[in-house]
């Protein structure tokens, strides 16, 4: 099984600022990526496919780089809707999740 | 505009079965692959299954091989996901998602609790 593992597990930030997650594959997973954003209550949305590759109606402040084992989403300025977990996840190999960021306001 | 509502969770006992229900509209439902995943309370995310835009293939995670069976009619828009020998670690939310790997849209899920 290949596992993924994000970090941090909590980020406190202000909206405005620019944050980068990241993740990590415990094998080459290529560019099969792809991060989701829950927030409290609701079901996951796919932000980022194939990396990079916004899903469609997600904002251009989300980016998604990496390649082969290691992995970031950036949000370049924060809003107040983007407080929330996020969660990477290959799809190479079956599918799983990493553990999750949460994104808390500071 | 594209929608799954997921339906059939509730309390059940260890060892018990229930079928979940996911009514789809919005899309053309024969011409995509559907999954299920799962989130145990306050935690992530686990893939459970997923089947064929023809249902003529169909894949599980580990844990539920055997117990599980996902299924579709096409017919009716609809995917199902029987669940027997029902496990306390099977409790979560249950998610009905478009696509085989890649779930680009989900449900709002539908909670399965499975204690005595």
């Amino acid at each position: 099984e290949i596992v993924m593992t994000q970090s941090p597990a909590t980020l406190s930030v202000s909206p405005g600022e620019r944050v980068t997650l990241s993740c990590r594959a415990s094998q080459s997973i290529d560019s099969n990526l792809a991060w989701y954003q829950q927030r409290p209550g609701q079901a996951p949305r796919l932000l980022i496919h194939g990396a990079s590759t916004r899903a469609t109606g997600i904002p251009a402040r989300f980016s998604g780089s990496g390649s082969g084992t290691e992995f970031t989403l950036t949000i370049s300025s924060l809003q107040s809707e983007d407080f929330a977990v996020y969660y990477c996840q290959q799809y190479i190999n079956w599918y799983t999740f990493g553990q999750g960021t949460k994104l808390e306001i500071k | 505009e594209v929608q799954l509502v997921e339906s059939g969770g509730g309390l059940v006992q260890p060892g018990g079965s229930l079928r979940l229900s996911c009514e789809v509209s919005g899309f053309s439902f024969i011409n995509y692959w559907m999954s299920w995943v799962r989130q145990a309370p306050d935690k992530g995310l686990e893939w459970v299954a997923n089947i064929k835009d023809d249902g003529s293939e169909k894949n599980y995670v580990d844990s539920v091989k055997g117990r599980f069976t996902i299924s579709r009619d096409n017919a009716k828009n609809s995917l199902y996901l029987e669940m027997n020998s029902l496990r306390t670690e099977d409790t979560a939310i249950y998610y009905c998602a478009r696509r085989g790997a890649l779930a680009d849209y989900w449900g709002q899920g539908t909670l399965v609790t499975v204690s005595s």
